[in-house]
């Protein structure tokens, strides 16, 4: 149980697109879903908490406008990096609290490999 | 404030060796301690967790761990490495009223036959 997936798995984009990446809890109800962002080598940075039906919270330097999320069901999230450029290439991962989540337990997904021409 | 070191940035071990992977934390009351494993490219995967209770926790693939609070330190250690063991691991903290996690900044294990 507490499965969490993530699509794509990996992306190419050209700079100054759009890309969508998707968070499935698959068996679980998530009311809060977390996005990461994990630079090469590196540990993985918060960027947002969302909770099901409302707006997202925003880590401190993180663009809300260039990173959109919406939680719209208990089950999906997603991450929306507008006008993408080369510095935005990355890896996020998500991850989800269920509702049963006791002591900060998260779930992570397996990641998306973002890379922007 | 809270905050995860892991002091260790890159460690080497033979096959069939011990392992211990050192970290510390900063936080004012009784933390929530996570060690997390991540292979290359891919997510990742809990091995073991400490809420409270008994200070040796076990985890999964024959992972253990120590909280010492006096120590400040949840250290992860294993008997005998296996080669696919290779990987980097995540030593996190929770809050008890926040969601967050803080991660400390990974240790990358080295398997050699």
């Amino acid at each position: 149980g507490a499965v969490v997936s993530q699509h794509p798995s990996w992306v190419i984009c050209k700079s100054g697109t759009s890309v969508k990446i998707e968070c499935r809890s698959l068996d679980f109800q998530a009311t809060t879903m977390f996005w990461y962002r994990q630079f090469p080598k590196q540990s993985l940075m918060l960027m947002a908490t969302s909770n099901e039906g409302s707006k997202a919270t925003y880590e401190q330097g993180v663009e809300k406008d260039k990173f959109l999320i919406n939680h719209a069901s208990l089950t999906l999230s997603t991450l929306t990096v507008t006008s993408a450029h080369p510095e935005d290439s990355s890896f996020y991962i998500c991850s989800a609290r269920t509702t049963r989540s006791v002591h900060n337990e998260q779930f992570f997904g397996p990641g998306t490999r973002l890379t922007v021409l | 404030a809270q905050s995860v070191t892991q002091p260790d940035i890159h460690i080497t071990v033979s096959e069939g060796a011990s392992l211990e992977l050192r970290c510390n934390y900063s936080y004012g009351a009784t933390p929530y301690l996570f060690w997390y494993v991540q292979s290359p490219g891919q997510g990742l995967q809990l091995l073991l967790k400490y809420f409270s209770g008994d200070t040796l926790v076990q985890g999964i693939k024959g992972f253990e761990a120590e909280f010492k609070r006096s120590q400040s330190s949840f250290n992860l250690r294993k008997p005998s490495v296996h080669w696919s063991d290779a990987a980097e691991y995540f030593c996190a903290v929770g809050e008890a009223w926040a969601n967050n996690l803080f991660f400390g900044t990974g240790t990358r294990l080295t398997v050699i036959p």
